[in-house]
């Protein structure tokens, strides 16, 4: 049991990226999504499958369908090269559960 | 505004314990939980476990229990994780970050580095 997501993902500039998250348990929890920068902490951009906090741009958008979760940044932008991690519940429900990580190169 | 402020960095032997503490501040400590997550060189996200300031309810994750004990001060708005029986495979970098179910990890401290060699 786990979350699955492609480990890389290359986009250009201004083309629209797709990282995915695949679990059993995505069907019956919360999606969350994580952007992390070298040196940088993990941030917060996507929580309950589809909803940006404050100050993270409209070109990210996230969506659930069944036991897959998809991030998708249209617009790609050179600051956006970073490593990205979905979240979601355990089976049990008593923790929670980090995928393996997509690293987004923008060539 | 909010903020969690850890502990500084630090260098154990192999079979000693290691405490990191994380202080919140600018927001109501009872009314979020407090995980830790962690991360070891080159890799990737690890959840480690999460503790409620408000009813000192923790849970761990499996692989981690037995060693791994988070402890809230509520006087002082902090909490400190302990882990015992440090092995080179603890050797990462350690975040607490505020979390709720609903809103995920939305505020995350600074980091602190375990190292773990003889």
């Amino acid at each position: 049991y786990g979350l699955t997501q492609p480990p890389s993902v290359s986009v250009s500039p201004g083309q629209t990226a797709t990282i995915t998250c695949s679990g059993d348990s995505l069907s019956r929890q919360f999606t969350f999504w994580y952007q992390q920068k070298p040196g940088q902490a993990p941030a917060l951009i996507i929580y309950q499958d589809s909803q940006r906090p404050s100050g993270i741009p409209g070109r990210f958008s996230g969506s659930t369908s069944r036991t897959t979760a998809t991030l998708t940044i249209s617009g790609v932008e050179t600051e956006d090269e970073a490593d990205y991690y979905c979240q979601s519940g355990e089976r049990n429900g008593l923790n929670e559960l980090f995928g393996g990580g997509t690293k987004l190169t923008v060539l | 505004q909010a903020q969690l402020l850890q502990s500084g960095d630090e260098l154990k032997r192999p079979g000693a314990s290691g405490r990191i503490s994380c202080k919140a501040s600018g927001y109501r400590f009872s009314d979020y939980s407090i995980a830790w997550v962690r991360q070891a060189p080159g890799q990737g996200l690890q959840w480690m476990g999460w503790t409620s300031p408000q009813n000192g309810h923790s849970s761990y994750i499996q692989s981690l229990q037995g060693r791994l004990t988070m402890t809230t001060d509520a006087s002082t708005a902090t909490v400190v994780m302990e882990l015992t029986s440090l092995d080179s495979a603890d050797s990462a970098r350690y975040w607490c970050a505020r979390y709720s179910p609903f809103r995920g990890l939305d505020l995350w401290g600074q980091g602190t580095l375990l190292t773990v060699s003889s």
